[in-house]
């Protein structure tokens, strides 16, 4: 069964920075495009990033664009989201999701942004 | 490119059928999928390619459109359908998620 694990996630005061992780197993991670969505908490989802499975093409969305950076290392099956100059809308829940369309989704880990 | 559902919140009961909508602001062809969640748990994918089954899924669930205008039809409501779906375009170099259905029990 394909597992997706996120974690990193936690509190942080506006400004601060984070870094999100999600481990992948029981399928050839490097042959997928990956990506990040977010949810605010009683919210609905929203797209945050994608990279291909080589790392060579990556897309943002403009809410989080020059902030965040998505990155892979598929020697170890993993994801990752560094997220900068967070701010208090940056609150939510992250998941991480495999592929194009979504077929696999972690639990997901949640951050938040507050003083 | 936008997403806008309707409608937002839907009130039905066991056994109707329900459909909901996605119109999207600009044409995608059927770069389209739709995703149900439940509370505390992570989304679900249900269809892909805006009317293609993912494995697993129940066929009282179908999708159908093309272009700007599309829909997620369930044929005949179970008690285990009553959730949240979102729409999501696959196309170009974003993949926004629609605003969300709430399904809910009559």
């Amino acid at each position: 069964e394909v597992q997706l694990a996120e974690s990193g996630g936690g509190l942080v005061p506006p400004g601060g920075s984070l870094r999100l992780s999600c481990v992948a197993s029981e399928f050839t991670f490097s042959n997928y495009n990956m990506n990040w969505v977010r949810q605010a908490p009683g919210k609905g989802l929203e797209w945050v990033s994608s990279i291909g499975s080589s790392g060579s093409i990556i897309y943002y969305a403009d809410s989080v664009r020059g902030r965040f950076t998505i990155s892979r290392d598929n020697t170890k099956n993993s994801l990752f989201l560094q997220m900068n100059s967070l701010r208090v809308e940056d609150t939510a829940v992250y998941f991480c999701a495999r592929s194009k369309p979504f077929d696999y989704w972690g639990q997901g880990t949640l951050v938040t942004v507050s003083s | 490119i936008q997403l806008t559902q309707s409608p937002s919140l839907l009130s039905a009961s066991v056994g109707d059928r329900v459909t909901i909508a996605c119109r999207v602001s600009q044409g995608i062809s059927s770069f389209l999928a739709w995703y149900q969640q439940k509370p505390g748990k992570a989304p679900k994918l249900l269809i892909y390619a805006a009317s293609t089954l993912q494995s697993g899924v129940p066929s009282r669930f179908s999708g159908s459109g093309s272009g700007t205008e599309f829909t997620l039809t369930i044929s005949s409501l179970q008690p285990e359908d009553f959730a949240t779906y979102y729409c999501q375009h696959l196309n170009s170099y974003s993949y926004s998620f629609g605003q969300g259905t709430k399904l809910e029990i009559k």
